[in-house]
Formats: structure tokens, C-alpha cells, sequence
């Protein structure tokens, strides 16, 4: 399909781990992103993976991308209140460099 | 350092009148990126510029709707007339180049009346 698919909201508990897919279209995708987006702000760059990787780990944050089904995860363990917000993620065609394809975006509600 | 900086950050006005939103890339980065985010569509790339030189504008809703990018540290997005339906946060972007990571700016929130 044309579209990066994510599901529109996740609930957590403080302190549990939360985890957010992502289904991309282009198995020939090169990089793959995930920014946090907080209530009227900008986009964060959260991390990042190269399409030849599996994982990626960066501090309380894990990637994962399985090539096989074009599926991408973020785990973000010990989820606290600050992480409540909206993530995106989003791909960039080997055939059009500059160009990124977003997901619609996860809420994500870290309940006290 | 600064990140990208998008002025103003919000903006009222009144359907038919012009509006120009600001934006001014990281130091050293030669791309740069307009998005449009809306409930309904999402993230939308509207132009994308590279050492200055729009390159891609398939992403511009219409004839109202035009950019430029005068020299390396600025760049405006202006809409002329405004309509109601171009209500939405709009994002300028800069990155290295064109394959590189992008960095968003806070957005302006443009509300048309």
C-alpha cells in the first residue's frame, strides 16, 4: 500500500514499557525514523535505523525493524510521564532521496 | 546551537487576507523543507528547496500557495488569498542534505477565519 500504517493510541502505566508499530510500505526503504511530536511543538527526532540494520538500542529506546514484513518498533522502557505525546515514524524512499513518507502518528498516554 | 526558527508562531487571520510564514534553516544545512500538518491528512511535504533552488513543489495546494527561499538562511511560505481550509500547523524542516536527517521547526499554527 501507499500508506505507513501506526495505530492511533496507546495507554501505559508509569514506569511499564510501551511499544509502538509501524508498518512501512517500501521494502526498499533506506532509512527509517521516529520523531516525538509534544502538544504544540515540533517534530523531535527521537532515533533513527538504517535498513540494514535489525536493532538499534539508544539509552531507554529500541528499534526494531523486521525487513521481512516491513514492520518497525520503538520500545521505550520505564515510560514516564514526559513521554506522553504524539510519534511518528516514518520511511524515505531509496528512489527519492529527500523525500519522507509519515505514519498518521501514536498517541501515546503515560498514566500516572 | 539554534534550531530551526519558524515565525510567527501563531497566526489569526481573516479568510482572503495574505499571509507569510518565516523560516530560517540550521547554519550549514542546504535543504530545506515545507510541511503542512492537518488532522485529516496528516504530515504533507509542500516544497523542497536544495541550495536555495525549489526542486520539488508537486506538494503545493494551489496557485495561492507560493515559496521562495531569497538566500541560504531564509526562507517564506505565503499563501494569497487565505481560505479557512488552509487552517493547519505548517513546518519548515532543514537537513544537510537532501538524503540527510531533517530537523523541524516548532511549526506555526495558522488559523484563517
Amino acid at each position: 500500500g501507499e500508506d505507513v500504517e501506526q495505530s492511533l493510541f496507546l495507554s501505559v502505566r508509569e514506569g511499564d514499557s510501551s511499544v509502538i508499530n509501524c508498518t512501512y510500505t517500501d521494502s526498499s526503504s533506506t532509512y527509517l525514523y521516529w520523531y516525538k511530536q509534544e502538544p504544540g511543538a515540533g517534530l523531535q527526532l527521537l532515533t533513527y535505523i538504517f535498513s540494514n540494520m535489525d536493532m538499534k538500542q539508544d539509552q531507554r529506546l529500541t528499534v526494531l525493524l523486521n525487513k521481512k514484513d516491513k514492520h518497525l518498533s520503538l520500545r521505550i522502557a520505564d515510560t514516564q510521564t514526559g513521554d506522553s505525546a504524539i510519534y511518528f515514524c516514518a520511511e524515505r524512499w531509496m528512489d527519492s532521496s529527500y523525500k519522507l513518507i509519515f505514519g498518521s502518528g501514536t498517541r501515546l498516554l503515560v498514566r500516572p | 546551537d539554534a534550531g530551526v526558527i519558524q515565525s510567527p508562531r501563531h497566526e489569526v487571520t481573516e479568510m482572503g487576507q495574505e499571509v507569510t510564514l518565516r523560516c530560517k534553516p540550521i547554519s550549514g544545512h542546504n535543504s530545506l523543507f515545507w510541511y503542512r500538518q492537518t488532522m485529516m491528512r496528516g504530515l504533507e511535504l509542500l516544497i523542497y528547496f536544495n541550495n536555495n533552488v525549489p526542486i520539488d513543489d508537486s506538494g503545493m495546494p494551489e496557485d495561492r500557495f507560493s515559496a521562495k527561499m531569497p538566500n541560504a538562511s531564509f526562507s517564506t511560505l505565503k499563501i494569497q488569498p487565505s481560505e479557512p481550509r488552509d487552517s493547519a500547523v505548517y513546518f519548515c524542516a532543514s537537513s544537510q542534505g537532501p538524503s540527510d536527517t531533517q530537523y523541524f521547526g516548532p511549526g506555526t499554527r495558522l488559523t484563517v477565519l
